[in-house]
């Protein structure tokens, strides 16, 4: 899998939005960018996923550089549950293996 | 959809038992599932890749008689910590490949985790 560059925390302020970025510079061509987020104590959870194109789900939108090379998950209106570690990964689709966590992002919002 | 579950959340057990965390994926069927441990303040670490119906694939440093992996079906996966020791104490989280669910080709699911305290 390509390797992943993120800040270790950011912060926040409810309400306000957040952005993550990510930079995946050796990516592949057939490699998606995964973003997972872990609250403390619980397991990891899917956000969202995506190639080359934007991505925009009920959670969150991904902004994936025409390049691929930086991606930017962006949580539009950021709520004290949202304070957990967030994970960008990118591998290929499809191909049975697991995901290979770095240390990702400690995301803390403040009231 | 794409719940996964697990059992117990959370166990205490003594030194040199056993205990067995399992692993459910509720309303998909995986084909592949996957284990991972966490220590505080620390990532997920892959454990063993676990395929319905063959024996799992384990990561380097993992040994495999001490933490058996069965996937007798498509929603079940087994983790048997044997003989556990106080540095077993772990995070145990699982994941399921979601295959053939629509939209969500490849998509890992995680359960909730269990916490495993060996005293």
């Amino acid at each position: 899998d390509a390797k992943t560059t993120q800040p270790p925390s950011m912060d926040c302020a409810e309400g306000r939005a957040a952005n993550l970025p990510c930079n995946h510079s050796t990516i592949s061509g057939n490699e998606y960018v995964y973003w997972y987020r872990q609250i403390h104590s619980q397991g990891p959870q899917y956000i969202i996923h995506g190639l080359k194109n934007n991505e925009t789900n009920e959670m969150a939108s991904l902004i994936i550089t025409e390049d691929r090379k930086s991606s930017t998950l962006i949580l539009p209106h950021a709520t004290l549950r949202d304070t957990a570690v967030y994970y960008c990964i990118v591998r290929p689709s499809n191909s049975g293996y697991a995901l290979n966590f770095g240390k990702g992002t400690s995301l803390l919002v403040t009231p | 959809g794409a719940v996964v579950s697990q059992h117990p959340s959370r166990v205490i057990c003594k030194s040199g038992t056993s205990v067995k965390i399992e692993c459910r994926s509720l309303d998909f069927q995986a084909t592949t599932m996957f284990w991972y441990r966490q220590f505080p303040k620390q990532s997920l670490m892959l454990m063993a890749t676990s395929n319905e119906g063959s024996k799992a694939t384990y990561e380097q440093g993992v040994e495999k008689d001490k933490f058996l992996i069965n996937h007798a079906s498509l929603t079940l996966s087994t983790l048997t910590v044997t003989s556990a020791h106080p540095e077993d104490s772990s995070f145990y989280i699982c994941s399921a490949r979601a295959s053939g669910l629509a939209g969500s080709e490849d998509t890992q699911y995680f359960g909730p985790g269990t916490r495993l305290t060996v005293l």
